[in-house]
């Protein structure tokens, strides 16, 4: 197993530009998640997902569209980047929603300039 | 949601054990205490949780006093691998919006 992955590692954009990040995962979990996670700070939830064809908002939606199309994947959208949306991006997925042991992936370095 | 305060930073020397404080006085009755950590700039790794009772795995234990208002975790034997911010959560159960605070800096010294 992979667990789960993070498409790309790194980005640099410039601002107004656009970028989609792709989480996948391969334990089947129905749960997926968006954190970013700034300079010496914890995570932020930016938005989730219960479940195929589902999303909802966490802590700081804004600037930010996601798509859950395939229970695997979970895309999260940035339309029209922003310097404040230099960040790093965590990707986690879980089994349900009264089970909080999140698996993380790498991580996404974005670099808005 | 119940707020956690827990020290910026800690040391501890290889060998012994690790003892993280989290103090949550403003628990729930239905909020579990959930421990994650991230080293250096990896994704957050689970380690523990539980809601009224000590439990231990084969990473750590989890202590919570009886009052619920703070909990204690404990690495038994820390290693230079555990060196990690260590993050102590409060989530009420079905809530999905999980916060992590700034946490608490482990340096495990040789």
């Amino acid at each position: 197993n992979a667990g789960v992955t993070q498409t790309p590692k790194f980005r640099v954009l410039k601002t107004g530009q656009s970028m989609t990040l792709l989480c996948a995962q391969d334990m089947n979990h129905e749960y997926m998640y968006w954190y970013r996670q700034d300079p010496g700070m914890g995570l932020r939830l930016i938005h989730y997902s219960v479940g195929e064809g589902t999303t909802a908002k966490g802590e700081v939606p804004d600037g930010y569209n996601v798509s859950r199309l395939k229970k695997q994947n979970f895309l999260l959208g940035l339309e029209s980047a922003a310097p404040s949306q230099t960040s790093v991006y965590f990707c986690a997925s879980s089994t349900r929603s009264d089970n909080y042991e999140q698996y993380f992936g790498p991580g996404t370095r974005l670099t808005v300039t | 949601d119940a707020k956690t305060t827990q020290p910026p930073s800690m040391d501890c020397a290889e060998g012994r054990a690790a003892n993280l404080p989290c103090n949550h006085s403003t628990i729930s009755g239905n909020e579990y205490v959930y421990w994650y950590r991230q080293i250096h700039s990896q994704g957050p790794q689970y380690i523990i949780h539980g809601l009224k009772n000590n439990e231990t795995n084969e990473m750590a234990s989890l202590i919570i006093t009886e009052d619920r208002k703070s909990s204690t975790l404990i690495l038994p034997h820390a290693t230079l691998r555990d060196t990690a911010v260590y993050y102590c959560i409060v989530i009420p159960r079905n809530n999905n919006d999980m916060r992590f605070g700034a946490g608490t800096r482990l340096t495990v010294k040789p």
